[in-house]
Parts: structure tokens; C-alpha cells; sequence
């Protein structure tokens, strides 16, 4: 299916584990991004990706690290997952003119 | 850092209002502006995109201004309706590769 998926939907996981979300585009979009979205501070960019084997830290990127091997995949590593990653974290692609597509969000809560 | 602000944060109608949103940004230095749409526990939807260099972009019943100048935007939603209940977001993407969103307006429109 054409568009950018996220997986998995939801996760639970328990603190100090280390959990991949991924991210999946399918339109070559050269840059891809991640933001976590929580009540009270919106959405924050935490990485993002300008080609593949090209990255940058955004706003939050403390605890987390990215990979982008090829360009339709941009996973995100929580190294060792504390309670204050809990979050919705969305995924998103685009070229530098055109619009910005998101996923679905994964919810991923830290117990 | 670009710093992107949106107000009112809520904001309460009368269904067939017509109703202006607005958003502004600290860094005139944008390649493009776009709108969102998120529904509660959903992902982003795109609305609109304006490039630096339009004035305006319209979809339906949706029309978007940009005044890079000033470092503003707007989006009009005419005759509103229910279904456009919901938080709108508007996102800016500069020179800086990063791709920065405002906090959001949460529009409900009343029956």
C-alpha cells in the first residue's frame, strides 16, 4: 500500500528495555521525521532525516537514536526506556516542496 | 530556533460560523507553511500547503494566507460545520531542514 505506515500501533514496554519503532514511507520522500506529541508541549521534533545516511538531532533527541540505511525506513530506538518516553510518536515524510504526510501514530507507554 | 504560536488555543462556535485561525511564526525565512487537522487519539491530515511564494491557497471551504513578511498565517473555515470539530495545526518548514508546528487550536463547533 502507497503511503507511510508505523508499526507497531501500540506498545508496552517496561522501563530500562530498549524498543524500535519503525517507519515506513513509500513515495522516496527524501526527508523523514520524528516528533512525539504530549499533552501541554505539542508536538517536538526529535530526529530527522534529510537522505538516507544523512541525520540530525531536532528539539528532544536525549534517549533516542535513528538509523536510516534506506531511504523508505526511518527507525526509531528508544536505548532504555524511561517513564517520561511515554508518548504518541508520529512519523512523517516529505520533500522540500511538498507536502508532509504522517503515520498513524504509535502509542507507546512505559511501565 | 523558529518559535511557531497559535491562537486562540480553543475556540468555541456556533455551527455555520464562519471562523478564522491563526498562526505565527519568529523566522520569515520559510520555504513553506501547511495546515493540519488531528482528531482525537488520530494522526495529522493534511488540509493545505502554501509555498513561500503564494499568498493565498484554497480547498473547499478552506482558504489559507501567508504573509511571510510579518511572519503570519491564517486559515478561514467558512459556514462551519460539526465535522470540522477538531485541533488544527499549522507547521512551518525553513531553512533549517526542520519542520516546526505550533501548539494547536481546538475547534468545536456547536449543533
Amino acid at each position: 500500500d502507497a503511503g507511510i505506515t508505523q508499526s507497531p500501533r501500540y506498545k508496552i514496554t517496561e522501563t530500562g528495555r530498549q524498543v524500535t519503532l519503525m517507519c515506513h514511507q513509500t513515495w522516496s520522500h527524501s526527508y523523514m521525521f520524528w516528533y512525539r506529541q504530549d499533552l501541554g508541549h505539542g508536538l517536538r521534533l526529535i530526529y530527522y532525516s534529510a537522505a538516507a545516511d544523512i541525520t540530525d538531532k531536532g528539539e528532544v533527541p536525549d534517549g533516542y537514536v535513528v538509523s536510516r540505511s534506506k531511504t523508505e525506513n526511518f527507525p526509531l530506538t528508544l536505548e532504555s526506556a524511561t517513564r517520561s518516553q511515554t508518548s504518541v510518536y508520529f512519523c512523517a515524510s516529505r520533500m522540500v516542496s511538498t507536502e508532509a504526510f504522517f503515520g498513524q501514530g504509535t502509542r507507546l507507554t512505559v511501565v | 530556533k523558529q518559535e511557531v504560536t497559535q491562537i486562540p488555543a480553543a475556540l468555541s462556535v456556533p455551527e455555520g460560523e464562519n471562523l478564522v485561525l491563526n498562526c505565527s511564526f519568529t523566522d520569515s525565512a520559510i520555504y513553506n507553511l501547511q495546515w493540519f487537522r488531528q482528531d482525537p487519539g488520530k494522526g495529522l491530515t493534511s488540509l493545505l500547503l502554501i509555498q513561500s511564494s503564494q499568498r493565498e491557497q484554497t480547498s473547499g471551504r478552506l482558504n489559507a494566507s501567508l504573509d511571510k513578511s510579518s511572519g503570519r498565517s491564517t486559515l478561514y473555515i467558512a459556514a462551519s460545520q460539526p465535522g470540522d470539530s477538531a485541533t488544527y495545526l499549522c507547521a512551518v518548514w525553513g531553512n533549517g531542514n526542520q519542520f516546526y508546528f505550533g501548539t494547536g487550536t481546538s475547534l468545536t463547533v456547536i449543533p
